[in-house]
């Protein structure tokens, strides 16, 4: 089936420690997004891409990166994690298409990442 | 700017029965798109039905079905027969147009279902 694979599902880091958390998609989508969710709370968006085109949110912080090196990968650095960052972090993925403009996004299963 | 509001923090409702979750939303377009996800607890977020603001019909996926009442901006998801595979977390999500990808969510609901 095509989905959004998000690996790992657990990850636990030191605090200042660079982590990297990664996601595929089989859905050949030309979105591809990440999220910041914690407990009970609805996700945030932290970045997006359209095809190469990188959107960042205007309150994410500069410690949060992301690269996205072709249409099936998408990565989430966190250059110095801190206690606060310790969250669920959801790669989401869509189809924007003018025809059929419904197009809902598709979530992975996240990862939980633990600051040590 | 669009906002999303999702009045009841909690619900509950008892298996076999139905419920109905609120959603209201503040936009000042005429076309935009309406969704309802669901995120069972510890696992993914996936969606449950979606609405075009065009589209005067309401939506129906199964045992779910939305009441879209455009002019009062409000968007309730209708939950029959509940099972309890129900019980989750149910965001209410709002996108602007075809060409704008960001979603904007709800702060959520959740749904409790007993037997």
């Amino acid at each position: 089936d095509a989905m959004v694979i998000q690996n790992p599902r657990y990850q636990v880091t030191q605090f200042g420690k660079p982590v990297t958390l990664s996601c595929s998609q089989t859905l050949n989508h030309n979105v591809m997004y990440w999220y910041q969710q914690k407990s009970s709370q609805a996700p945030k968006l932290l970045f997006h891409y359209y095809d190469k085109d990188f959107n960042n949110e205007a309150d994410t912080p500069d410690n949060f990166q992301s690269r996205r090196p072709n249409t099936s990968f998408c990565f989430l650095d966190i250059r110095s994690p801190g206690l606060g960052d310790a969250a669920m972090y959801l790669c989401a993925t869509s189809r924007r298409d003018r025809v059929y403009s419904n197009q809902p996004q598709h979530f992975g299963d996240g990862t939980r990442l633990s600051i040590l | 700017a669009q906002t999303v509001t999702q009045s009841q923090p909690e619900m509950s409702v008892q298996e076999a029965e139905t419920v109905t979750l609120s959603c209201t939303y503040d936009t000042s377009e005429s076309d935009y798109y309406l969704f309802w996800y669901k995120q069972p607890p510890s696992r993914q977020m996936i969606l449950v039905i979606r609405q075009e603001a065009y589209k005067q019909q309401n939506a129906t996926e199964n045992r779910f079905s939305v009441n879209f009442q455009k002019a009062a901006k409000s968007f309730s998801l209708k939950i029959s027969d509940s099972q309890l595979g129900d019980a989750a977390m149910y965001f209410c999500a709002y996108r602007k147009s075809w060409n704008t990808d960001k979603l904007i969510f709800g702060t959520g609901t959740r749904l409790q279902v007993f037997p």
